[in-house]
Order: structure tokens, then C-alpha cells, then sequence
């Protein structure tokens, strides 16, 4: 059963632009919601989380927009660059660990010149 | 770099075969996690291991075991092999009640 719904797929956005990717959750117990770099032949990369208490947090270029309601949260990147390009994973966890997690299916991003 | 080293890189077995996979964390970090991650897709949870013991488990087989040695170094078992289990293993690691979840490069199980 996927718990976290990512789209879209793959994204391609000019230099400059501001590419957003969405995450849906199932599991309200969820409460921990972290987004995760990934380049080819390395592992993830944890780039900005949040908790359901805030309705968004801004780290850098990077911003997560949490809405608990809805029960989704997205990442926005600012100014996006090409070497932003790189694929994306939402994902969320319970009890207050950050390290049993649950991922989205990822997004590829390519940023073109 | 994050600190956190996997061994090998690559591995190629054959079905039924046991592998063992290691992975040596930043000094410090006392809980480590496996995660699987099919190509094309979002790791998943496979186990997490605290103080030597496992804290947590994924919707995986008994045939996937683990263990956490005093010297933050692990390991990830995996007892005979099937073809599905070819994929991208990956440990992370981190300090105890800390958000910051360290990704080890994985290594990559090709099972023919």
C-alpha cells in the first residue's frame, strides 16, 4: 500500500523557474515530512523537512508548504539552476523518528539553460 | 560526504545465494537503517537497528536480517536470494533524536 503519493513524475523547467512538486499522505499519524536530493549513483540527501505545527519553512532556495487539512505538503524551489537538476523524493514518518521512512516515488527535475 | 561507507559498490549473485552487505557509520551514530530502492523508485524501509538492537521493521521477509556492531559499523543479510531483490541497498545513519539522516552511496545487487 503507497502511503505517499508524489507527481509529477519528471518535471523539466527553464533556469530560473520555479518547479514545484506535490506529496500526498494517507496515514494521519504521520507527523514528520521531509524532502530528500537524490543524484544518479549517490544516495539521498536530506534538503529541508517539517512538522505538522508549521504551515511552511523555508531553508535557502527551498520551500515546503504543509497543509495538514489536505493532508499534503509540497517543495518549491526558487530560482531553480542546473545543477538542481536531480530527482526529488517527499517522504514521512510517525512516532517523532526521522529515520523510518516512507517515500514517495520521486520526481526528476532537469533544469535547461 | 556524509560520512556514512557501503561495501561493495556493485554485486552480482545467483538466485538462492546469501549476501551480506556492510556498512560503517559516522562515529556517534548509534541508529542505523537499510532501505531498498528499485530502480525507478523510492527507497524502502527495510529495518532499523539501535544499540544492536532492531528498533523497527519494514514489510520484509524473515530472510532479511541485520546486525549493528559496537563500532558503528552494520551489516544487511540477505538469505537465498531472489531475482526481486535486485536493487540499490542503502544504509543510513544518525544520532539519537536527531533529525539528520546521514545516506551511505549504496551498493548495487544484481541477481541473476
Amino acid at each position: 500500500q503507497q502511503q505517499v503519493k508524489q507527481s509529477p513524475q519528471s518535471l523539466i523547467v527553464q533556469k530560473g523557474g520555479i518547479p514545484i512538486i506535490n506529496c500526498a499522505y494517507e496515514n494521519t499519524a504521520f507527523d514528520y515530512f521531509p524532502w530528500y536530493q537524490q543524484f544518479p549513483g549517490k544516495g539521498p540527501a536530506l534538503l529541508i523537512a517539517i512538522r505538522p505545527d508549521v504551515s511552511e519553512k523555508k531553508e535557502g532556495r527551498f520551500t515546503i508548504s504543509f497543509n495538514k487539512s489536505a493532508k499534503q505538503f509540497s517543495l518549491h524551489i526558487m530560482d531553480s539552476q542546473p545543477g538542481d537538476s536531480a530527482t526529488y523524493f517527499c517522504a514521512a514518518s510517525m512516532d517523532g523518528t526521522a529515520s523510518k521512512l516512507t517515500f514517495g516515488t520521486g520526481t526528476r527535475l532537469q533544469v535547461t539553460l | 560526504e556524509t560520512g556514512v561507507t557501503q561495501s561493495p559498490t556493485h554485486l552480482i549473485k545467483t538466485r538462492g545465494q546469501q549476501v551480506t552487505l556492510r556498512c560503517s557509520s559516522q562515529s556517534g551514530h548509534n541508529t542505523v537503517s537499510w532501505y531498498q530502492q528499485a530502480l525507478g523508485q523510492g527507497p524502502q524501509f527495510i529495518f532499523q537497528y539501535y544499540r544492536e538492537e532492531e528498533n523497527g521493521r519494514g514489510n520484509f521477509p524473515p530472510r532479511f536480517s541485520g546486525l549493528q556492531f559496537p563500532n558503528y559499523s552494520s551489516e544487511l543479510n540477505v538469505n537465498a536470494l531472489e531475482l526481486d531483490d535486485s536493487a540499490l541497498y542503502l544504509c543510513a545513519s544518525n544520532e539519537e533524536d536527531s533529525e539528520k539522516l546521514f545516506f551511505g552511496s549504496g551498493t548495487q545487487l544484481s541477481v541473476l
